[in-house]
């Protein structure tokens, strides 16, 4: 059961979008609509911001600047509008049968 | 609202066993679709999923570290125990608990740091 590949980093200015992909297999990401994505600051606990693919948690406005999507084996997170509070390192998860499995982790920056 | 809070050794010497203990409110884990799960995090290194507790006691492990880990629920305290044998210097890490609704850990504990050193 190896990790979710991640990129390890990806940057972008303020304003700007950017997308983190987070790709598995049949056996996890593209066997289930279960894949969340966690937003972790550092010397902080992970925070829920996306699940289900694409759900926001409640309350849903405070995360309408993240969305979710999966193609096959691949879950991608995208974070439009940037700001400088989003820099942080963001880790995506996927359910896989009764177990979970999460990825390497990206750690974005906002120039 | 949903809390959770880890707690246990902050030191532990290698092959010692680590138990922690994971005290919830907020919720029942006696709940149909509920959980309690243990993430581990060695120090600028990603996340990894441990164990996890369902509300009928079902229990899964991570394969990778199976023969090493055991949760236990204590229901009628509200707490979930892990232990983890034969400790060892790549097992320091933060090690929080979450809870698990059907799918998806929601809600996190703040951690706590266990360091394996002699």
């Amino acid at each position: 059961q190896s990790a979710l590949a991640q990129p390890a980093s990806v940057s972008g200015s303020p304003g700007q979008s950017i997308t983190i992909s987070c790709t598995g297999t049949n056996s996890d990401v593209g066997g289930y609509d279960y894949v969340s994505w966690f937003q972790q600051f550092a010397g902080k606990a992970p925070k829920l911001i996306i699940y289900d693919v694409n759900k926001w948690p409640w309350p849903s406005e405070n995360f309408t600047r993240f969305s979710g999507s999966k193609s096959g084996n691949t879950a991608s997170l995208t974070i439009s509008g940037l700001q400088a509070d989003d820099e942080a390192t963001y880790y995506c998860c996927s359910y896989a049968d009764a177990a979970v499995i999460f990825g390497g982790g990206t750690r974005l920056t906002v120039l | 609202q949903i809390t959770l809070k880890e707690s246990g050794p902050t030191l532990v010497t290698p092959t010692e066993t680590l138990t922690l203990t994971c005290s919830f409110s907020g919720f029942s884990l006696s709940s149909s679709g509920v959980g309690v799960g243990w993430i581990r995090q060695p120090p600028g290194k990603a996340l990894e999923w441990l164990a996890l507790i369902f509300w009928d006691d079902y229990k899964r492990y991570s394969p990778s570290l199976k023969n090493r880990l055991s949760i236990t629920r204590d229901a009628s305290r509200d707490q979930v125990v892990l232990a983890m044998t034969n400790m060892g210097p790549v097992d320091t890490a933060t090690y929080y608990c979450a809870h698990w609704d059907s799918r998806l850990f929601d809600s996190w504990g703040l951690g706590t740091l266990v360091t394996v050193s002699s």
